[in-house]
């Protein structure tokens, strides 16, 4: 059974970074994209970028260069996100999903709260 | 960016009835669209894929049809547990979602 588990809820203050991660088990890792999403209350979801999971090949929606770094450790089949320099903008649930053009496997989402 | 325009943003239906969701491309996308289910407080779950095709254990309910910018969501005999929002999504260019449609039961 595929699973995409997520790292719990982060409450973080404007400025800052934060690293979430996505653990996979149940397929092969490098075989696959990972990409990761953006859903703010009312608005539409937003594809923030991929990250092949075999050679850590990125490609990035421009509206995210530069406020998202994408990685991925092989030997844990984890993924990760960076978002740096936090700003209320940024408040949102990340998915983390399995991406084969469409997304087949959705982590279960975490919400980033930016805050004072 | 491919614009995807969803309608319409809210449905309130009976149970046992047919619902219809459309889904409108700025451009030909060439059957490149998914069509996804998502309940309150969970991530979305895919239910169609190029269009017309049914992902994994997804009810026979749930149909998808359409062709260049045009294309829609059939949900037959509607049951109480489709009650969610739907969301198109386009992957002929990089990834756009439509705006959603809440399905509530009347």
């Amino acid at each position: 059974e595929v699973q995409l588990q997520q790292s719990g809820a982060e409450l973080v203050k404007p400025g800052a970074s934060v690293k979430l991660s996505c653990k996979t088990s149940g397929y092969t890792f490098s075989n696959y994209y990972m990409s990761w999403l953006k859903q703010m209350p009312g608005q539409n979801i937003e594809w923030i970028g991929n990250i092949y999971g075999g050679n850590g090949g990125t490609g990035y929606n421009q509206k995210f260069k530069g406020k998202a770094t994408l990685t991925v450790d092989k030997s844990s089949s984890t993924a990760y996100m960076d978002l740096s320099s936090l700003t209320s903008e940024d408040s949102a649930v990340y998915f983390c999903a399995r991406y084969i053009n469409y997304f087949d496997y959705w982590g279960q989402g975490v919400m980033v709260t930016v805050s004072s | 960016d491919i614009q995807m325009t969803q309608s319409p943003a809210s449905l309130s239906a009976s149970l046992g009835e047919t619902v219809t969701i459309e889904c409108r491309a700025s451009e030909d996308i060439y059957n490149g669209l998914a069509w996804y289910q998502q309940k309150p407080g969970k991530s979305p779950q895919l239910l169609i894929y190029n269009a017309n095709s049914l992902h994994t254990g997804v009810p026979s309910r749930f149909s998808g049809s359409g062709s260049g910018t045009q294309y829609s969501l059939k949900i037959n005999s509607l049951q109480s547990e489709d009650v969610a929002s739907y969301f198109c999504q386009q992957y002929y260019d990089y990834p756009t979602f439509g705006a959603g449609t809440k399905l509530e039961l009347k």
